[in-house]
């Protein structure tokens, strides 16, 4: 069964602390793994698309890395502006119609 | 501005009064999709289309009906909606299955059935 898990649930962190959250998932074949931030009261918004174990993407303070089991999204020198929950999805290559996500992990940047 | 619309943003309503929530997208976006987030389950896909006159379920299409007569739009309807479908439900587009782009999120519709 296709199933994505996130953690830790909810992360604090002091403004500057460098952090790492965690998707693990157990999928027929992964044609892609997706990062989404959200903030209250609005729909997620897209951050990176993950293909192959190995590969990294960057976006400001964010790094996104990818192995065979998992997931990191790495936050570098976080700044209050960057709470908001985090959230992975995958995308199975057996149906790249479908689409499963996380639960998500509510990351919040004390100033 | 590119952007998904959704509509309402909130709806009180009763047991078994049929109900359509409104999506639509400005981007020539091919593939669509609605889904519904409750705390601890994170999202889950109700239903999908590749494209016009094309739809298909997700993972909890039960009670939920779709059609996508348009390229733009793509309304969500409860026939006969029912406590257990109040949640926060989403509409969602990309340029087609597998871009690699991400989707495009509306800003979400909270529903209540009472």
């Amino acid at each position: 069964e296709d199933q994505v898990t996130q953690s830790p649930e909810a992360l604090r962190l002091q403004e500057g602390e460098s952090s790492s959250l965690n998707c693990s998932y157990t999928v027929s074949g992964l044609r892609g793994l997706f990062w989404y931030r959200q903030d209250p009261g609005k729909g997620p918004e897209f951050l990176f698309t993950l293909y192959s174990a190995g590969e990294e993407k960057e976006k400001e303070r964010l790094k996104a890395t990818l192995t065979k089991k998992e997931s990191f999204l790495h936050i570098t020198a976080p700044k209050p502006e960057d709470s908001a929950t985090y959230l992975c999805a995958v995308q199975p290559g057996e149906n790249f119609n479908k689409f499963y996500f996380g639960s998500g992990t509510k990351l919040n940047v004390k100033p | 501005e590119a952007q998904v619309t959704q509509n309402p943003r909130y709806l009180i309503t009763v047991t078994g009064k049929k109900l359509t929530v409104t999506c639509s997208q400005n981007m020539n976006h091919e593939y669509m999709s609605w889904y519904r987030q409750d705390p601890g389950l994170g999202l889950r896909q109700i239903y999908y289309s590749m494209n016009v006159e094309v739809t298909d379920k997700g993972d909890v299409p039960e009670g939920y009906k779709v059609s996508r007569k348009e390229k733009r739009n793509f309304p969500l309807i409860l026939e006969s909606p029912s406590p257990n479908q109040t949640s926060l439900y989403f509409c969602a587009s990309s340029p087609r299955v597998g871009s690699g782009d991400g989707y495009t999120f509306g800003s979400g519709t909270r529903l209540t059935v009472v």
